[in-house]
């Protein structure tokens, strides 16, 4: 059973826009989220967290939101740049080994 | 820094061939180990982890296994290899100090077809 989902397979959006990508959970003890961005053929890479503390991460031009009572979660990229067409996963945990609950993933596209 | 190695890149094996995927980490001691498995359309799959030498915890049943014969070494094997074990295998670290709120560091990745 997935307990991490992205709902939306792709997005599209425009150089300068805002990318909104979502990111749903289950598991109500998830306590630690992250996202990751990967390029073909290459492995993903750590993009920003989240602790369960916190409703909102900001580093650059990448804010991670949480809303606890929604199970939900939510990554803004402004303004998106061309580079930032990739898979993204949104990921969970609540164990102390450190095992993640991965979404299948969004695949954004950058367009000029 | 700490680096992370996987190889081979790609590999095409026949179906019930054997199968020996290694990764090995750079630059850290003790590290926990995680093989993940991305199947195509699907997301990341955890597949093995290992929070020391010969300590491996199994996610999913199936027909691959993982050892950990030296503290920096992880390696996914398999006696049979099926279809269905096609995919894109990412060998992960992270420092295993701050429990579930440490960042995993991927590898670059073995695409494997099985024909």
């Amino acid at each position: 059973d997935q307990q991490v989902k992205q709902n939306s397979p792709s997005l599209s959006v425009q150089e300068g826009r805002i990318s909104i990508l979502n990111c749903d959970y289950t598991n109500s003890m998830f306590d630690y989220f992250l996202w990751y961005k990967k390029y073909p053929a290459e492995g993903p890479t750590f993009l920003i967290s989240i602790s369960s503390i916190k409703d909102k991460n900001e580093d650059g031009r990448f804010t991670v939101f949480l809303n606890k009572s929604a199970k939900h979660l939510s990554l803004h990229i402004v303004p998106s740049q061309p580079g930032d067409s990739a898979v993204y996963f949104c990921a969970a945990t609540l164990d102390s080994w450190g095992k993640f609950q991965f979404g299948a993933g969004t695949q954004v596209v950058v367009t000029p | 820094s700490q680096t992370i190695h996987q190889w081979p890149a790609t590999l095409v094996q026949p179906v019930g061939s054997p199968l020996s995927l290694e990764c090995t980490v750079e630059g850290t001691s003790n590290p926990n180990l995680y093989w993940y498995r991305q199947a195509a359309g699907r997301g990341l799959q955890l597949l093995f982890y290992s929070v020391g030498i010969g300590q491996i915890s199994s996610e999913v049943p199936q027909n691959l296994s993982a050892s950990r014969p030296q503290d920096r070494q992880f390696i996914l094997s398999s006696k049979k290899l099926l279809l269905s074990d096609s995919g894109f295998y990412l060998c992960a670290w992270s420092a295993g100090t701050s429990g579930g709120s440490d960042t995993q560091y991927f590898g670059p990745g073995t695409r494997l077809t099985v024909l």
